[in-house]
């Protein structure tokens, strides 16, 4: 079944203790994001991919880190997580950038940082 | 990209028809409209994409006038499933050179009374 994995599903965990959030896709896709979702401010971009070993920033990369060393791996990074850090978090995926392609995205994972 | 304007928010009841606007003023003639769906927890899901014209699939209609400026994501007969925030994204395909962030914004949250 093609899928975009997430885990954890939820995490809780306290302000400093570095913390990975891996997504996994098994479509072959080059484009890979990652989205942080807040009450009231919708849906931002805070990382993307756009193949192995090509990342840029999105409109909320402060405090996080990608990396993307295989085409279908895109782990999100916190090295020193704090409580404005907890938020659902979303992976997605699509065959190439651009708007025009559609995006599959994974389950979600809900952190929150005491 | 261009900057989509779309309602915060709808009401409406069971069975009636339901059109929600977007405005893209200043859409490039490379860019297609498309629209997600996102229910509570759960990541956004494409629903439709157009250029121009009418599209129509089994979920919902897209409407696009010829000045490409606005476009309207028409579900009809809503039930209480439907329930959930509607996206439109205005991008191209990610041939050119650019910037690839996608902006999903705050959305419009459609709520559905019975």
């Amino acid at each position: 079944e093609a899928q975009v994995t997430q885990n954890p599903r939820y995490l809780i965990t306290v302000t400093g203790k570095k913390l990975t959030v891996t997504c996994s896709q098994n479509m072959n896709h080059e484009y890979m994001s990652w989205y942080r979702q807040d009450p009231g401010l919708g849906l931002r971009q805070i990382y993307y991919s756009m193949n192995v070993e090509v990342t840029d920033k999105g409109d909320v990369p402060e405090g996080y880190k990608v990396s993307r060393k295989e085409k279908r791996n895109f782990p999100l990074i916190l090295e020193s997580p704090s409580p404005n850090q907890t938020s659902l978090y979303f992976c997605a995926s699509s065959l190439r950038q651009g708007t025009y392609n559609e995006q599959f995205f994974g389950p979600g994972t809900r952190l929150t940082v005491l | 990209l261009a900057k989509t304007t779309q309602p915060i928010s709808m009401d409406s009841y069971e069975g009636q028809e339901v059109n929600i606007t977007c405005s893209h003023n200043n859409i490039a003639t490379n860019d297609y409209i498309t629209w997600y769906q996102q229910f509570p927890s759960q990541g956004p899901r494409f629903i439709i994409q157009g250029y121009k014209t009418k599209v129509t699939n089994e979920v919902a209609s897209l409407f696009i006038p010829a000045d490409r400026k606005s476009s309207t994501l028409s579900l009809p007969r809503v039930s209480l499933s439907d329930t959930a925030v509607y996206y439109c994204l205005v991008g191209d395909t990610g041939s050119g050179a650019g910037s690839y962030q996608l902006t999903f914004g705050k959305g419009t949250k459609l709520s559905v009374i019975p």
